[in-house]
């Protein structure tokens, strides 16, 4: 069935470390991507998406590039600040709207 | 200006209690959403709206019901609740146009 799998975490790194959060999908069709951020005691804010094969998502100095071939959206940060510590959320979304998350990932950035 | 709204932010209740969580959007979104988050389950669909009056199950509806009987409003009631469904409750919405839903800022639920 439909799924995400994301790396499990807590994700430790120091402050300007490069990051990546893995994310892959098992879904019919093609699906639109997405990654949410939730900041502790908060809901989740829309962080990226991508729509279709290729597209690049961006904000916030994150990105996140659709392979449709290899199923993957990858979260990429070059350079994390303390305050980028939050979950990270993958999903995606598919005929009925409704989004199909990954179980999360716990990102933990030291000073 | 305040998108969307849940209430309460905190409920805690007995078992076999009934209990009626509260979602309202200003946006005039045609859908709207129920997920559930509990710890190494990420987030999981409940129930869904595609307009007024139009409702669907999601992944883990067994428990809760759900009514639209207008746009902004998108209420979720647990009949008789048991301790399995303490979780933090989310609501969320999202237009025609584009794919992407927008949360609320949840409801923490004990239920002892």
């Amino acid at each position: 069935g439909n799924s995400v799998t994301q790396m499990e975490g807590p994700v430790t790194l120091s402050e300007e470390a490069f990051l990546t959060i893995n994310c892959t999908y098992t879904a019919t069709g093609y699906p639109s991507l997405f990654w949410y951020v939730q900041y502790p005691g908060e809901g989740l804010q829309l962080l990226l998406k991508a729509t279709k094969a290729d597209d690049k998502g961006s904000n916030k100095g994150f990105e996140a590039t659709y392979r449709k071939e290899t199923t993957s959206f990858h979260l990429e940060k070059g350079s994390v600040q303390v305050s980028d510590s939050a979950v990270y959320f993958c999903a995606f979304s598919w005929g009925r709207r409704a989004l199909t998350f990954g179980s999360g990932t716990r990102l933990q950035v030291q000073p | 200006d305040a998108g969307i709204t849940q209430s309460p932010r905190y409920k805690i209740t007995e078992t076999g209690r009934q209990v009626t969580l509260m979602c309202h959007q200003t946006w005039s979104h045609s859908y709207m959403f129920w997920y559930r988050q509990d710890l190494g389950h990420g987030l999981r669909l409940i129930y869904y709206s595609a307009a007024a009056d139009i409702t669907d199950k999601g992944e883990v509806p067994d428990g809760y019901v759900v009514s639209r009987s207008k746009t902004e409003n998108f209420p979720l009631t647990l009949e008789s609740a048991t301790r399995s469904q303490t979780s933090v409750y989310f609501c969320a919405s999202g237009s025609t146009s584009v794919y992407e839903q927008y949360f609320g800022p949840g409801t923490r639920l004990t239920v002892t």
